[in-house]
């Protein structure tokens, strides 16, 4: 399976301010998947990540606010724009390496907005 | 895309087999079924995933019906460590092979 290196591992940003989370992946994925975990639920999907084509969001979720760069099979970033206290969540990233492994998720980004 | 559902609750005895059901009666020929897990403040974990034949390995079995609507994950001996929230998940092309995750059962283990 593959190990994923996500950073930042937690921050307390500003309201207004945006934060860019980073996941590295030590080997090439087609696949790459950000979540946004709020206080007491369960995770939900915020978008799929391929490399050489836009991301596709899930509903409730837009680019100008989460835009997701993938610039090669092993990195991907998430920016959360012009953060508002809602957004105080935990954010991970997660990869696919086929059927026969599952997937594995980053150890997540704590933002605090205060 | 297939949904699951699942108890929000359970409870098992330290030393006792963890029997958690999972009904997906929507699933597709293609899509399979995954376990995960998450224990509080860390990420999720992987357990065990299949397609429709039952798979075991050395954290759990997994038993899914011959009609694939519904699955069983065992945990044969749980103890205190297990207590987490469980998440059944089926996905597959139709899905975009993204996991979404329900609300999962919380599993209390008790000593």
């Amino acid at each position: 399976s593959a190990v994923i290196s996500q950073k930042p591992s937690r921050d307390i940003c500003q309201r207004g301010t945006s934060l860019t989370i980073q996941c590295q992946v030590d080997s090439q994925v087609t696949m790459m998947f950000w979540y946004r975990q709020q206080p007491g639920q369960s995770l939900t999907l915020i978008a799929t990540a391929n490399q050489g084509s836009e991301a596709t969001y899930e509903s409730g979720f837009v680019i100008d606010k989460f835009p997701i760069s993938r610039p090669n099979l092993t990195f991907s970033t998430l920016t959360v724009s012009n953060l508002s206290p809602e957004d105080s969540s935990i954010y991970l990233c997660s990869v696919e390496k086929g059927t026969a492994y599952g997937y594995t998720f980053g150890s997540g980004t704590r933002l605090t907005v205060v | 895309d297939a949904k699951t559902t699942q108890p929000p609750s359970m409870d098992c005895a330290e030393g006792r087999a963890a029997n958690l059901p999972c009904n997906h009666s929507t699933i597709s020929g293609n899509e399979y079924v995954y376990w995960y897990r998450q224990i509080h403040s860390q990420g999720p974990q992987y357990i065990i995933h299949g397609l429709k034949n039952n798979e075991t390995n050395e954290m759990a079995s997994l038993i899914i019906t011959e009609d694939r609507k519904s699955s069983t994950l065992i945990l044969p001996h749980a103890t205190l460590r297990d207590t987490a929230v469980y998440y059944c998940i089926v996905t597959g092309s139709n899905s975009g092979y993204a996991l979404n995750f329900g609300k999962g059962t919380s599993l209390l283990v008790t000593p």
